[in-house]
């Protein structure tokens, strides 16, 4: 079945710096691959998701990119500010389910 | 107007105890999940409904069992909890049984068994 790797665990910048974050997934056929934000004691909410037919999809401040040869997808957030401090998960689909990798905990210091 | 709710929102007991989790989603979607996070945040999915009908059921215990009565509803009931059931629990909607439909998460139920 699918498995998908994130790293790193945490991330801990400076506001104003950028963050990136990787994940690598184990199944070829997987074909959407979605970023959730989790603050600290709240649900998990979409941020920004790719599909399997695109390389790069940008949305402000945030922007994923995804290299399907190398099974790699990466979040990254540009200008950090303190509000982005949370967990994101990033996960992988290929037909009936969503698997998530592990978390980043990113923290952005004033 | 909220999108998708659960009850209740904490929820303390024993081990050995039976509970249950409500959820219930206004968005009109077909599909809904529960999935269990772990004290290490890994969001994992237990089971998933597609219009009252079952249809994703990972390896969970079958002390854990699922009802939907419509659509619009899915509840979680739970036999003999113990420890290792402690989490928060977090119930899902989207608008279609494919997963490459954009989830909503309740707001999530934590459990703690003691």
């Amino acid at each position: 079945g699918e498995n998908v790797e994130q790293h790193p665990s945490t991330l801990s910048v400076q506001e104003g710096d950028s963050a990136v974050i990787k994940c690598t997934y184990s199944d070829s056929a997987s074909n959407y691959f979605p970023w959730y934000k989790q603050e600290l004691g709240k649900r998990p909410q979409l941020i920004i998701d790719i599909r399997s037919n695109v390389g790069e999809k940008k949305d402000q401040r945030i922007a994923v990119t995804l290299n399907k040869t190398a099974k790699h997808f990466s979040l990254h957030i540009t200008e950090t500010q303190p509000e982005d401090s949370a967990v994101y998960f990033c996960a992988a689909s290929a037909t009936d389910k969503l698997i998530f990798g592990t978390g980043t905990r990113l923290q952005v210091f004033p | 107007d909220t999108a998708v709710s659960q009850t209740p929102k904490y929820l303390v007991t024993q081990m050995g105890n039976d509970k249950s989790i409500k959820c219930e989603q206004n968005l009109g979607h077909d599909t809904m999940y529960w999935y269990k996070q772990d004290s290490k945040k890994f969001l994992k999915i237990m089971f998933s409904y597609n219009n009252k009908e079952l249809i994703i059921n990972e390896t969970v215990p079958n002390r854990f069992s699922p009802k939907s009565p419509d659509k619009a509803h899915l509840n979680l009931h739970i036999n003999s909890l113990e420890l290792g059931d402690s989490a928060v629990y977090f119930c899902a909607s989207s608008p279609g049984p494919r997963s490459s439909y954009e989830q909503y998460f309740g707001p999530g139920t934590r459990l703690t068994v003691t």
